[in-house]
């Protein structure tokens, strides 16, 4: 069974452009996570998506947005980036709600690599 | 105050020894725990989960939870070169909207 899948796995912006990053999550897990773990730090919480809608959003600004598809894929998009949204993008999904016990473990995807110039 | 806090590290240990790693967290709350594992420019990798007090123990790793304390530890048995990495501590929040992560501790095990 495929894991959690990201594309693209390296992409270089120069500031002021857009990028947009994709998810797919592990059939049947209907929840999407994404998290920005910039080099040396922690994983900051992005948003999370389930059954189409966005439930929680972390304390990024409004250029930092996204969607969930009906099939339940997923796509982060950057506006007008910066050089500090250079990081890896980790995209996770999980069968119930985060961290409802038997259900709500995250597994993630092998990330994206933004780098910003 | 982080909702999960652990030691940056570095935990040092020989190899074969046992490595303990710990985390406390803000959330009475918060029902279920995890331990994830990160390589150097990998992505965090589930390695144990523990919802109720007690140890859990899963090959060479044991999971152990205090709710009274609000701490949660990993023990890693016979460690291994293979074992040094980032741990992460997560929690879930009491009402299943996020995860809570901590900052992780860096595990190296000597040769």
């Amino acid at each position: 069974e495929a894991g959690v899948t990201q594309s693209p796995t390296h992409l270089i912006k120069t500031r002021g452009q857009q990028a947009t990053l994709r998810c797919s999550p592990i059939s049947g897990h209907t929840s999407v996570y994404w998290y920005q773990q910039a080099l040396g730090l922690g994983l900051q919480f992005l948003l999370w998506y389930d059954e189409g809608e966005e439930r929680n959003r972390g304390n990024f600004p409004p250029r930092f947005s996204g969607r969930q598809f009906p099939n339940y894929s997923s796509e982060l998009n950057v506006n007008a980036l910066e050089l500090e949204d250079s990081a890896l993008y980790l995209c996770a999904s999980s069968l119930g709600l985060a961290g409802e016990p038997g259900t709500g473990e995250l597994f993630f995807g092998e990330g994206s690599r933004l780098t910003v110039l | 105050q982080k909702e999960v806090e652990q030691n940056s590290g570095p935990l040092s240990v020989p190899e074969g020894a046992i490595a303990s790693l710990n985390c406390t967290y803000s959330d009475r709350g918060s029902q279920s725990f995890f331990w994830y594992r990160q390589y150097s420019g990998k992505s965090p990798e589930l390695i144990m989960f523990i919802y109720s007090n007690g140890d859990k123990e899963d090959g060479r790793f044991t999971a152990q939870l205090n709710k009274a304390s609000q701490y949660v530890s990993l023990l890693i048995r016979d460690s291994q070169p293979s074992d040094s990495a980032t741990y992460l501590c997560a929690a879930g929040a009491d009402n299943f909207n996020k995860f809570y992560f901590g900052s992780g501790t860096k595990l190296n095990v000597k040769p």
